[in-house]
């Protein structure tokens, strides 16, 4: 079993929807982050969570410690949103190694 | 600002070949990342530098070796190439180690046939 896991593995969406990702991990950690990577390739950090929520723009981000579960909300979805996501926890006494979920693909259609 | 600068984007080696990954920051962040991503797979670490002068091994560092030259420069270097080795590899830097968020380069997508 993965250390982290995200559902759905792959999500299309018509434009303006509001759209949630998940994230599950087995491990204790000390902060979760939410990346986006673009059709390019590009990797871009979105949030970086310990607890509770964070919003930027029309993304949310929260985190429930106790069950080891974040989630990412778009609100009014729009096709630059097209990207894959990617949650990423670094573990509690575990130096620098961050462990990274496999992703979920979102597709926007207009 | 152009943040975290890797080169080159695109490399194609045949097996045996060696190329070094040039990566540079100008955050003057302390903590460099190495990592590669395949297909289907999370990001996986292959070396770490929490600071200048110091490197690491993370999860996949077999085949490679780094060079932490400065605070601004981490090198991957693959001294003989494999098929297996074929991925796109992402430098990454951060403030402080895994406290702060990461800032990646664009990447490399290298082929070894």
């Amino acid at each position: 079993k993965n250390e982290v896991e995200q559902s759905p593995q792959n999500l299309t969406a018509q434009e303006g929807e509001f759209i949630t990702i998940n994230c599950s991990y087995s491990v204790g950690i000390s902060a979760l982050h939410w990346l986006q990577q673009h059709p390019g390739g590009g990797i871009v950090s979105l949030f970086m969570l310990s607890s509770g929520k964070k919003k930027h723009g029309r993304l949310i981000a929260t985190i429930n410690i106790q069950e080891k579960h974040s989630s990412l909300h778009i609100t009014a979805s729009h096709p630059r949103d097209s990207a894959v996501y990617i949650c990423a926890v670094r573990r509690h006494n575990y130096g620098q190694n961050f462990v990274f979920g496999p992703g979920t693909r979102l597709s926007v259609l207009p | 600002n152009a943040g975290v600068t890797q080169t080159p984007k695109f490399q194609v080696l045949k097996t045996g070949q060696s190329m070094t990954l040039q990566c540079a920051q100008d955050m003057n962040h302390n903590s460099m990342y190495w990592y590669r991503q395949d297909p289907g797979m999370g990001l996986r670490l292959i070396y770490y530098s929490a600071s200048e002068g110091t490197t690491d091994k993370g999860e996949v560092p077999n085949g490679y070796n780094v060079s932490r030259l400065n605070k601004r420069e981490f090198s991957l270097r693959l001294e003989s190439a494999a098929p297996s080795q074929t991925s796109v590899y992402f430098c990454a830097s951060s403030e402080v180690q895994g406290g702060s968020p990461l800032h990646f380069g664009n990447g490399t997508r290298l082929t070894v046939t």
